[in-house]
């Protein structure tokens, strides 16, 4: 079974820079997996921001960009701000329809 | 603008049915692959079930396979999830999403839409 990993939090201060990462359990994340990052906060449905893993969504701003670092698709918040307090979502893709999610990263900015 | 509206959620007892649609518009409907996404209480985002754009491919993740059924109606722009023998363990928000599609300039194998989801509670 493909378990996708994630910290389960992390914190950032305002202005701050962090990075967020997605990782396979057994193997390396590559471009191959298409991965996607989403941003939700309670209640609401989830946003896409990152799509084929350093393409950004339409509106989102450019302090979100996706890369793959070492063996892991990563997202990068660059002078995050109050409202990015959210929970962080990956996705890989496996082919054939199938996705498998991270399991999230609940992001604190203080 | 793309708009997806879930309906269909609800209390069901375990081991009942209940169908759920995704009224999908603004865009060519059977011209994208569609999926439904779950989320239980407190926890994350779960795949649950892809269908392509002509209907002729489903796929299921594990938990649900054999219990419910993805389809479409192309002619009335609407997705559903049929489900049937509900556990506690099904109890979720569920959402539509638009993708995962071959890659464009707007998309690459991911959701680029989501419904706002509609909550099933499965509970005597």
């Amino acid at each position: 079974q493909t378990v996708v990993t994630q910290e389960p939090s992390f914190s950032v201060s305002p202005g701050g820079t962090v990075t967020l990462t997605c990782g396979l359990s057994s193997g390396s994340v590559s471009s191959g997996y298409y991965p996607s990052w989403y941003q939700q906060t309670p209640g609401q449905a989830p946003r896409t921001l990152i799509y084929n893993t350093n393409s950004r969504s339409s509106g989102v701003p450019d302090r979100f960009s996706g890369s793959i670092l070492g063996n892991k698709a990563a997202l990068t918040i660059t002078g995050a701000q109050a409202d990015d307090a959210s929970t962080y979502y990956c996705v890989l893709y496996m082919g054939s329809g199938i996705s498998v999610f991270g399991g999230g990263t609940k992001l604190t900015v203080l | 603008e793309v708009q997806l509206v879930e309906a269909g959620g609800g209390l069901v007892q375990p081991g009942g049915s209940l169908r759920l649609s995704c009224a999908a518009s603004g865009f060519t409907f059977s011209s994208y692959a569609m999926s439904w996404i779950r989320q239980a209480p407190g926890k994350g985002l779960e795949w649950v079930s892809f269908i392509s754009g002509r209907g002729d491919s489903t796929y299921y993740a594990d938990p649900v396979k054999g219990r419910f059924t993805i389809s479409r109606d192309n002619s009335k722009n609407t997705l559903y999830l049929q489900m049937s023998s509900l556990r506690a363990e099904d109890t979720a928000v569920y959402y539509c999403a638009r993708g995962p599609t071959y890659c464009s300039s707007t998309s690459c194998y991911n959701f680029d839409n989501w419904g706002q989801g509609t909550l099933v509670t499965v509970s005597s």
